[in-house]
């Protein structure tokens, strides 16, 4: 079946402008998750949704992040006024559930120049 | 709070000889713990993962990991290289389902 989506697979934007990251999980799975991938930081979690409950948005690094999971299924990740330590690899991840094995996206290579 | 610390940021191996990558983990409690494996611009593909159900842990690709609680380790290990191991390896801890990853160790293999 089909994997977990990403679109774009690579984004180059200027500083200071606004960025959407999309990805699209395995069908039927609850739980949906946001990591980043970066030289300085290796892989760190950003965000968390599970099926109808409030997202764990304990690993975004300032309030420029957000993220959001419409009808439970496609998640969008926005990153407003980009600065160039933005510059990573974010991936998507889906689950069955929490606790089960998470399936990981190609990933977005977003460079901030 | 619960985290991993991968000793060999690079290990180097001869293709046929054994593989070894250290991983211990710090919790308060019996944790999940997972190896995680990223090939040069590929996703992230699960090794194996330890859940408490045996101590020995058997993977894809003859790789299999050994949890040892006194020693707060989950090395992962495999008989043979192969060229096609070579890869980045991730030790991983879930946090009520949150993936703590750590820093990664390069395996390269040698003919």
């Amino acid at each position: 079946g089909a994997g977990v989506s990403q679109s774009p697979s690579n984004k180059v934007t200027e500083k200071g402008k606004d960025v959407e990251l999309r990805c699209d999980p395995i069908s039927g799975h609850t739980a949906l998750y946001w990591y980043r991938q970066s030289l300085g930081q290796g892989l760190e979690f950003l965000i968390y949704f599970q099926g109808n409950s409030a997202p764990d948005k304990s690993g975004l690094p300032s309030d420029r992040f957000s993220a959001e999971r419409t009808g439970g299924s496609v998640s969008t990740l926005t990153i407003q006024r980009t600065q160039q330590e933005d510059s990573a690899v974010y991936l998507c991840a889906s689950s069955p559930d929490r606790d089960y094995e998470q399936y990981f996206g190609p990933g977005t290579r977003l460079t901030v120049t | 709070a619960q985290s991993v610390t991968q000793l060999d940021s690079h290990v180097s191996v001869s293709e046929g000889t054994p593989v070894l990558l250290r991983c211990n983990y710090s919790s308060s409690y019996s944790p999940s713990l997972f190896w995680y494996v990223q090939h040069p611009n590929k996703g992230l593909q699960l090794l194996l993962k330890y859940t408490s159900a045996a101590t020995l842990v058997k993977g894809i690709n003859g790789f299999e990991a050994e949890f040892k609680k006194s020693e707060t380790s989950f090395h992962l290990t495999k008989p043979s290289a192969h060229m096609s191991d070579a890869a980045e390896y991730f030790c991983v801890v879930s946090v009520l389902g949150k993936l703590i990853f750590g820093q990664g160790t390069t395996l390269q293999v040698k003919p």
